[in-house]
């Protein structure tokens, strides 16, 4: 079983400034990646795809970078709106494994 | 507009049974993969199960494996997991959710992946006696 790990595990920014969520896997996933983000009492949403990809209708201040091991989600400049929790996915292989979250709050 | 409306989450005892349901619409559902992801109560999001679009190929997270069985009825456009053997672990919102499937051009059809695009709100289910 793949393990991702996030980091940090709460992350305290302002509106505007940048956040970058960081996720690293036990062993590679090339670059089969998500990102999703969840707000509190509601269902996660799709973000980020393939590591790079944004899913429809995701601002551009969110991307994603990175590739076997090694995966980066920054959001340019924070919205009041994003403040949530993140988490990554892979899908390399069976079983599918979600990373523990990285919750981003306001400072 | 897609829709994933859940239903049969509830109190069960320690021991017992369940079976849940997804009600799909607004998409082509015999397309697409399904899968169901659970989060207990206050904690991360856990996949627990996905299944082909034909059915034809299940899979299960090993917590639950041997326990819970996901199936599907393409004619009714719905998705089910039975799950036996239910312990206060398996507390959890269950939520159903679509695969991401996009048009691919390389294939000159429809690829589809096991990412989460499409939610439900999901169903409770609680396991205490």
């Amino acid at each position: 079983e793949i393990v991702l790990t996030q980091s940090p595990a709460t992350l305290s920014l302002s509106p505007g400034e940048r956040a970058t969520l960081s996720c690293r896997a036990s062993q590679s996933v090339s670059s089969y990646l998500a990102w999703y983000q969840q707000k509190p009492g509601q269902a996660p949403r799709l973000l980020i795809y393939d590591a790079s990809k944004r899913a429809t209708d995701i601002p551009a201040r969110f991307s994603g970078s990175g590739s076997e091991t090694d995966f980066t989600l920054t959001i340019s400049s924070l919205e009041p709106e994003d403040f949530a929790v993140y988490y990554c996915q892979h899908r390399n292989n069976w079983p599918l494994t979600f990373g523990g979250g990285t919750k981003v709050e306001i400072k | 507009e897609v829709q994933l409306v859940e239903s049969g989450g509830r109190l069960v005892q320690p021991g017992g049974s369940l079976r849940l349901s997804c009600a799909a619409s607004g998409f082509s559902f015999s397309n697409y993969g399904m899968s169901w992801v659970r989060q207990a109560p206050g904690k991360g999001l856990e996949w627990v199960s996905s299944l082909s679009a034909s059915g034809g190929h299940t899979y299960y997270a090993d917590s639950v494996k041997g326990r819970f069985t996901i199936s599907r009825d393409n004619s009714e456009n719905k998705l089910y997991v039975e799950m036996t053997s239910l312990t206060p672990a398996d507390t959890a919102v269950y939520y159903c959710v679509h695969s991401l499937c996009q048009n691919d051009v390389a294939v000159g059809g429809v690829s589809c992946y096991y990412y989460m695009d499409g939610w439900g709100k999901g169903t409770t289910v609680t396991v205490s006696s």
